[in-house]
């Protein structure tokens, strides 16, 4: 089974640049998350869906980041303009609903 | 809020040197415990889940148990790809967000 595919594994780009992390989770979780993991702050959670509706953004810092689900096999996190603070790894997991989250490889994001 | 915090922050151990990893947390009504391991450049794994106090589960050298207040995950004789990063997460019933520990980082040595 394929698992949480992330793409792309790497960005590296200006500040002020609109950045786009994509993700595609496993088939048939109905339930995405996306998490910023940094030395300082750890695994923090941005933002999760539930069928593909957003059920709590609380831990999206401004209103620079967004996120969309337009269906329940891709989801996408926008940044936009980026900020040299915002480099970190971005994580998308997935799960059927209260049972174990299953990560992405993350896309480490530098902006310069 | 619901809290998790994990000792120690690193951990070094010699080839077959047994330890244990503390994860401890305050939730609303725990729904579950999620013990994770990260290698370098990779998201986090599933390892074992958690759901009431005395239950335990063991994989491999790992045991992971818990009471109400903490969770211990116990690594029998380690060997050096056992080396990672050790996250614990809690889920409360009053919602579906996982809050993850700091981890501990875990190197065996050989």
């Amino acid at each position: 089974d394929a698992g949480v595919i992330q793409s792309p594994r790497h960005e590296v780009t200006e500040m002020g640049q609109e950045v786009t992390l994509r993700c595609k989770p496993i088939s048939g979780h109905n339930s995405l998350f996306w998490y910023r993991q940094t030395m300082m702050r750890g695994l923090e959670l941005l933002i999760y869906f539930n069928n593909n509706v957003p059920i709590d953004d609380s831990g999206m810092p401004e209103d620079r980041f967004s996120a969309k689900m337009p269906n329940a096999s891709f989801s996408t996190l926008k940044i936009q303009p980026s900020e040299p603070r915002d480099s970190a790894v971005y994580f998308c997991a997935s799960c059927v609903s209260n049972q174990p989250q299953h990560f992405g490889d993350g896309t480490r994001l530098s902006i310069l | 809020e619901d809290q998790v915090t994990q000792s120690p922050e690193a951990l070094r151990l010699q080839e077959g040197e047994s330890s244990s990893l503390n994860c401890s947390y305050t939730v609303s009504g725990l729904r579950g415990l999620f013990w994770y391991r990260q290698d370098p450049g990779k998201g986090p794994e599933f390892l074992f889940t958690l759901y009431s106090a005395g239950e335990e589960k063991e994989k491999e050298r790992l045991k992971a148990t818990l009471t109400k207040k903490e969770s211990f995950l116990h690594i029998t004789a380690p060997k050096p790809e056992d080396s990672a990063t050790y996250l614990c997460a809690v889920q409360s019933y009053y919602g579906q967000n996982f809050v993850f520990g700091p981890g501990t980082r875990l190197s065996v040595l050989p």
